[in-house]
């Protein structure tokens, strides 16, 4: 069965960096686009950007442009999100995700909570 | 990008009730809408993809339509299992998320 598989939660000082992984199994790793989305509490979903497997090939949304950096290994079928210059707007739950049986985004990660505290 | 605008941002209704979010496009983004269903801790669910298309294993209680670029996700008889967040999604370019509609218990 497809999972997605992340990292644990991250405690993190202002102007730090994160890095969350997400581990796919149960599916061509290469064959779909691994999708980030975020929740900050109180707040809505937000798009963040996605990343190719196959090529590493990326595409972000402009408000993160400059701050994150969606990477992959496929050789243990992992994506993973940097966000750097962390603020305390940045605390959220963040989802890796992606779209492989339909249009729309059909299996999701379970989520890690990132929180930037001084 | 395109901007999704939802409505209502939250409503409260009754177990039984019939229930109609909206959700408006900035352009035209042809049948490219999804819908989803958040509840607290856990990971969005998805409903309807293609703005119409029920997802396997989801409820025939949930439908969604299309009239130009105005969406809509009826459910229609809520059940208590249903009281969560519901969002719209578009996928016709760099993707975006309506801010959703709060279902809360009357």
């Amino acid at each position: 069965q497809v999972q997605l598989v992340q990292s644990g939660a991250e405690v993190k000082k202002p102007g730090a960096s994160v890095k969350v992984s997400c581990k796919a199994s149960g599916y061509t790793f290469t064959g779909y686009y691994i999708h980030w989305v975020r929740q900050a509490p109180g707040q809505g979903l937000e798009w963040m950007g996605w990343i190719n497997p196959n090529s590493g090939g990326t595409n972000y949304a402009q408000k993160f442009q400059g701050r994150v950096t969606m990477t992959r290994d496929t050789s243990i079928s992992t994506a993973y999100m940097e966000l750097s210059r962390l603020r305390s707007d940045d605390t959220a739950v963040y989802y890796c995700a992606s779209s492989i049986a339909v249009a729309g985004i059909d299996y999701w990660g379970q989520g890690t909570l990132v929180t930037v505290s001084s | 990008d395109i901007q999704m605008t939802q409505s209502p941002s939250s409503l409260s209704a009754s177990v039984g009730d019939r229930v109609t979010i909206t959700c408006r496009a900035s352009q035209s983004i042809s049948s490219y809408l999804n819908w989803y269903q958040h509840k607290p801790g856990k990971a969005p669910k998805l409903l309807i993809y293609a703005a119409s298309s029920l997802q396997s294993g989801v409820p025939s209680r949930f439908s969604g339509s299309i009239s130009g670029t105005d969406f809509t996700l009826t459910i229609s008889s809520l059940q208590p299992e249903d009281f969560a967040t519901y969002y719209c999604q578009q996928s016709y370019s760099t993707p975006t998320f309506g801010g959703g509609t709060k279902v809360e218990i009357k």
